[in-house]
């Protein structure tokens, strides 16, 4: 496998359930991202993590719990839904620097890999 | 205020011809990378381009350009001679300041540009 890989592609879970999605990169990253896509919205970062440390929690509700348990794997679990959480939802990997690396050369561009997304429905 | 404007839904182009996707920003650190990412309809994120704030040149990646005009703080995407599989879902993103171990690489997203290419 190459690039960013995500499973379940869909699912659909009750409001009860508790599911979890994975996200792996085989790309060599330290750094992995979740992002939500919702209809009509632009995406929304929701958790960052550099070096499997969680550096960035959006304003998440505890109702998504994220694990990085190495740099290579990200999960997303879930419990106690709501509707509203049913969208697309998107995992990425990038590189991330030691120290400031400004907005010049090879090393500024850093870009994300994007996973295809998990296509979330809550019942 | 948002930091990411793409103020056009969506747009249609004719086959082989060239289009412009619009995209401003807004921000106060000298800093900073912009980036475009096509989405088809599979859903996966394709990297297209990237421009730095420091960046001399206007980015050209294959038949994608980047028009950078940094007073006006805007970074439009030029496709030229479209192709039918161009049709998909455009972002504008922006990375604020350098680019620190600490808080990763945290990108903010306009809200997109739907482009259709028709034959």
């Amino acid at each position: 496998e190459t690039g960013v890989t995500q499973t379940p592609r869909h699912l659909v879970m009750g409001m009860t359930n508790k599911k979890s999605l994975k996200c792996e990169q085989h790309l060599g990253h330290n750094a992995m991202y979740w992002y939500k896509q919702s209809a009509k919205k632009p995406l929304e970062l929701m958790f960052v993590y550099s070096l499997e440390e969680r550096v960035e929690n959006n304003s998440v509700p505890s109702r998504f719990s994220p694990e990085c348990p190495n740099s290579s794997h990200l999960f997303l679990h879930l419990h106690t839904l709501q509707p509203e959480d049913s969208a697309l939802y998107l995992c990425a990997s990038s590189q991330a620097l030691f120290g400031l690396a400004g907005g010049t050369g090879k090393w500024a561009r850093l870009q994300q890999f994007f996973g295809p997304g998990t296509r979330l429905t809550v019942l | 205020a948002q930091k990411i404007t793409q103020t056009q839904p969506g747009m249609f182009v004719q086959e082989k011809e060239a289009v412009t996707l619009d995209c401003t920003y807004d921000t106060s650190d000298p800093s900073y990378g912009l980036f475009w990412y096509k989405q088809p309809s599979s859903g996966e994120m394709i990297f297209l381009i990237y421009q730095g704030s420091y960046d001399q040149q206007n980015a050209t990646e294959g038949r994608y350009s980047l028009n950078f005009q940094k007073a006006r703080k805007s970074a439009n995407l030029v496709i030229s001679a479209s192709q039918l599989g161009d049709s998909a879902m455009y972002f504008c993103a922006m990375r604020e300041g350098g680019v620190l171990m600490e808080y990763g690489n945290k990108l903010v997203f306009g809200a997109g540009t739907i482009l259709r290419v028709k034959s």
